[in-house]
Order: C-alpha cells, then sequence, then structure tokens
C-alpha cells in the first residue's frame, strides 16, 4: 500500500457531537501527526503518535484525542465539537520521526 | 517562540515568468530543519524540499531552487519559468526531530500561474 489514506474526505455534524477521523498510514510507517488547517491558514500540529503512543502535543485541548493501532493505522477523535472546529484535518505519515513526512488529502470537517 | 512568516499571500504571474516565495523563520533552537511544502486544491501537502539548520548550500531541482540564509533566517523558494501547474498554496514550515515532531507552518502563498 502506497500514500497516506484519510476517511472521510468530508462530513458535516453538530455543535457539541463527537466526531472520528481515520487516518491509513503508508505501510511500515510507525509514526503518525495529526493537523488542523483552517481555511486560509496553515496546519496546526495536534499531536503525534509513536508506536501506539503519544509523543508530542500542539495547543489543542483535551477533547483532542488520538489513537493508534498496531497495524499504524490511526484515530483522531473530537468531542463535544465547536464551530471553530470546522477545518481541513490532515494526516501525516513518517517511517520514522527522523524523517519527513507523507501527507494525507485530508478531511473537510464542518460544524454546524 | 517558534514562528514562520510568509509575508505574500497571493501573487499572480504569467506563465514562463519566474517567481520568489519569501519565508522568515524564528527560532532559538540550533538543531531545526526546513521544509516546503505545495498544497493544490485537493488538499494534501506535497512535499518539495527539507534542508537541516547546518546546510546553508542552496538547492536546484529542476525549476524549483532553493536559498537558505541563516544570517536573515531566511528559506526562500524560487521557481524558474513558472507554469499553469504550478498554480497551489505553498506553505513553508519549520521543524523539530526531538520534540514530538511538531511542524510549524507559515499562512502560505496562494500562486496563480496565468497562461
Amino acid at each position: 500500500e502506497t500514500g497516506v489514506t484519510q476517511s472521510p474526505t468530508h462530513l458535516i455534524k453538530t455543535r457539541g457531537q463527537q466526531v472520528t477521523l481515520r487516518c491509513s498510514s503508508q505501510s511500515g510507517h510507525n509514526t503518525v501527526s495529526w493537523y488542523q488547517q483552517a481555511l486560509g491558514q496553515g496546519p496546526q500540529f495536534i499531536f503525534q503518535y509513536y508506536r501506539e503512543e503519544e509523543n508530542g502535543r500542539g495547543n489543542f485541548p483535551p477533547r483532542f484525542s488520538g489513537l493508534q493501532f498496531p497495524n499504524y493505522s490511526s484515530e483522531l477523535n473530537v468531542n463535544a465539537l465547536e464551530l471553530d472546529d470546522s477545518a481541513l484535518y490532515l494526516c501525516a505519515s513518517s517511517l520514522d520521526r527522523s524523517e519527513g513526512y507523507t501527507f494525507g488529502s485530508g478531511t473537510r470537517l464542518t460544524v454546524v | 517562540a517558534q514562528k514562520v512568516t510568509q509575508a505574500q499571500t497571493e501573487i499572480s504571474v504569467v506563465e514562463k515568468e519566474d517567481v520568489t516565495l519569501d519565508c522568515v523563520y524564528e527560532t532559538r533552537d540550533t538543531t531545526y530543519y526546513l521544509f516546503w511544502y505545495k498544497q493544490p486544491p485537493s488538499g494534501e501537502l506535497v512535499f518539495l524540499i527539507r534542508r537541516n539548520s547546518f546546510d546553508e548550500q542552496n538547492e536546484i531541482s529542476g525549476r524549483y531552487s532553493w536559498n537558505f540564509q541563516k544570517s536573515t533566517s531566511s528559506f526562500n523558494f524560487t521557481i524558474t519559468a513558472s507554469q499553469v501547474v504550478d498554480s497551489a498554496v505553498y506553505f513553508c514550515a519549520l521543524g523539530f526531530l526531538d520534540t514530538g515532531n511538531q511542524f510549524y507552518f507559515g499562512t502560505g502563498t496562494s500562486l496563480t500561474v496565468i497562461p
């Protein structure tokens, strides 16, 4: 398998709901990072997982949480959605923490 | 504080013109990486280049070239003989590989190449 695959590509949720976004990493990549990209802005680092453990976190509240699975796929969970959570969520995987990243095409989340 | 500034929000050029995208970064760390990514309308970030803080050699890859100057904390990107396919948003990013690999992205420069 090549490339990073994210699902779904688009999603509409209501304020207060919970959402799970999924990322299938490039084969063999043990490191995954999640980014939030608001419209017209650069991506903002949410957190990174390395071998199933959180390895770094940006300035996001605890209602943003994640998981990485033994097959290195991962999830981003957001609870109690707020309107400002509307953004493109990007997943990026890497062969190791010291290597470059491959980004997926993202999930466009709209909170209404 | 870590910060990346891309002062040019939007640039339009006519096909075959050269264009330079500016990037200025701030960090007190001595070890860091600088990146350029291209984001086409489809959304994914396409890796273009990575340089580490100890390597100031300029680099050329086809029509793309990068000028890294630590003295001015700049990492500028030039596209020579631009093409319509170069139209995209370009991001400069600052990265650290010892603290969770957090990347700091600039706000991007939207490049439109007019045929």
